[in-house]
């Protein structure tokens, strides 16, 4: 069965404190793999695709890795307004749906 | 500006009421689609349309209807029929379904009582 896990649910970081929010994946076929922000109240903001093992993106304070089995976004020296909901979604090659993770909810503390 | 726009952004409803949420998008983008997010669960597909005039159900649809007469626009009735309607309603749209990253509006929050 397809599924995506997240982790840590919740991380709370002082300012400047770099760390990375991990997303396994298990589906057939990968076609695609998506990270997201989400602020509350609000709906998810696109931030990175991902297509094959060995790919990176970033942006920002933010680099996105992928491997065969997971996908790491990486914080670099975050500030507060990095805190969010960051969501992971994949896309395999016998679902055209999208599965979500069920998020991470960070936390920076000035 | 490109971008989707949901209104309203809350709703209350009594109890047995029809209820429709309206979705307009001017990205230009074939692919629209319906989630419903509850606290502690992730986003749950509802319905989707690749194409006007066409659309599929997600995984859970019962309790929905939608429409798609238009490019921009793909609104969402919840029904009397959907026992739990109480939830944040997020549309998206992509340029297609597959490999292709979704765009959020910013929600609606309906409210049943």
């Amino acid at each position: 069965e397809d599924q995506v896990t997240q982790s840590p649910e919740a991380l709370r970081l002082q300012e400047g404190e770099s760390s990375s929010l991990n997303c396994s994946y298990t589906v057939s076929g990968l076609r695609g793999l998506f990270w997201y922000r989400q602020d509350p109240g609000k709906g998810p903001e696109f931030l990175f695709t991902l297509y094959s093992a060995g790919e990176e993106k970033e942006k920002e304070r933010l680099k996105a890795t992928l491997t065969k089995k997971e996908s790491f976004l990486h914080i670099t020296a975050p500030k507060p307004e990095d805190s969010a909901t960051y969501l992971c979604a994949v896309q395999g090659g016998n679902n055209r749906k999208l599965i979500w993770g069920l998020g991470t909810s960070l936390a920076v503390n000035p | 500006d490109g971008g989707i726009t949901q209104s309203p952004k809350y709703l209350f409803r009594k109890e047995g009421q029809n209820v429709t949420l309206s979705c307009e998008q001017n990205l230009n983008h074939d692919a629209m689609y319906w989630y419903r997010q509850d606290p502690g669960q992730g986003l749950r597909l509802i319905y989707y349309s690749q194409i006007v005039n066409d659309f599929q159900k997600g995984d859970i649809a019962e309790g929905y209807s939608v429409s798609r007469e238009k490019k921009e626009s793909f609104p969402l009735t919840v029904t009397s029929a959907q026992k739990n309607p109480t939830a944040f309603y997020l549309c998206a749209s992509s340029y297609r379904v597959e490999n292709s990253p979704l765009h959020f509006g910013n929600g609606t929050r309906l409210t049943v009582t």
